[in-house]
């Protein structure tokens, strides 16, 4: 089957840099991305890596080794805004669509004053 | 440009009964997605849409959930005689196509089965 695993909170202060893992098995692996969800609201894509090494977005970063089924979602300079829900999801071909996500249960990241 | 938009945003219904979701994906797009997440979890695929081909319906979880999209557009999420396990936020997103990665999400109806 298709499963992920991602820690289930973590805390931080503001300033300060946060990594966020997520492994996975799954099968017909094409790319990891990330998602952002604020409490209530609707997930916002972050980022995406299709190969192996670090993908950089202003204060996100994201990293993947396929061979380690393995990548990271690294926050920088953590602003209060940044405390939210981050979703690793793994984009899969299953008998021919290309596009399905597979969702982690999420990380709860709180940044402390 | 407009986003992916829901309706309802809440849904309150009682055990038994149907329940339609609508979702409007951004326009010009091809590929259309319906997510499941119950409180504090991960989101569940429900079902694909990518232009005119058949639907992958792999992850609908029993025949009570059914869905269309009609002319390529809106989708209509159906549950029949609902249970209460089947209380969540129900999410739509929209992608430009098939090969593209970014999902665009709709700020999901909240369904309560009583």
């Amino acid at each position: 089957g298709q499963s992920l695993e991602q820690p289930s909170e973590v805390t931080a202060v503001e300033g300060a840099i946060v990594q966020i893992n997520c492994t996975y098995q799954t099968s017909g692996f094409y790319g990891l991305s990330w998602y952002q969800q604020h409490d209530g609201g609707a997930p916002t894509f972050l980022s995406y890596n299709a190969l192996d090494g670090l993908e950089e977005t202003g204060r996100f970063s994201s990293f993947l080794s396929r061979s380690d089924s393995y990548g990271y979602l690294l926050l920088q300079e953590l602003q209060m805004k940044d405390s939210a829900s981050y979703f690793c999801a793994v984009r899969v071909r299953d008998g021919g669509a290309t596009n399905k996500l597979i969702f982690g249960t999420g990380t709860l990241l709180a940044v402390q004053p | 440009g407009a986003g992916v938009s829901q309706s309802p945003s809440n849904k309150v219904t009682e055990k038994g009964k149907d329940v339609e979701l609508r979702c409007d994906p951004i326009s010009g797009h091809t590929a259309l997605y319906w997510y499941r997440q119950s409180l504090g979890q991960g989101l569940e695929f429900l079902i694909y849409f990518q232009g005119n081909s058949a639907p992958d319906k792999s992850g609908l979880p029993s025949d009570r959930f059914s869905a269309e999209r009609t002319g390529g557009s809106v989708s209509t999420l159906t549950i029949q005689r609902t249970q209460q396990e089947d209380s969540a936020v129900y999410l739509c997103a929209s992608s430009r196509g098939q090969g593209v990665y970014e999902q665009f999400f709709g700020p999901g109806t909240r369904l309560t089965v009583l």
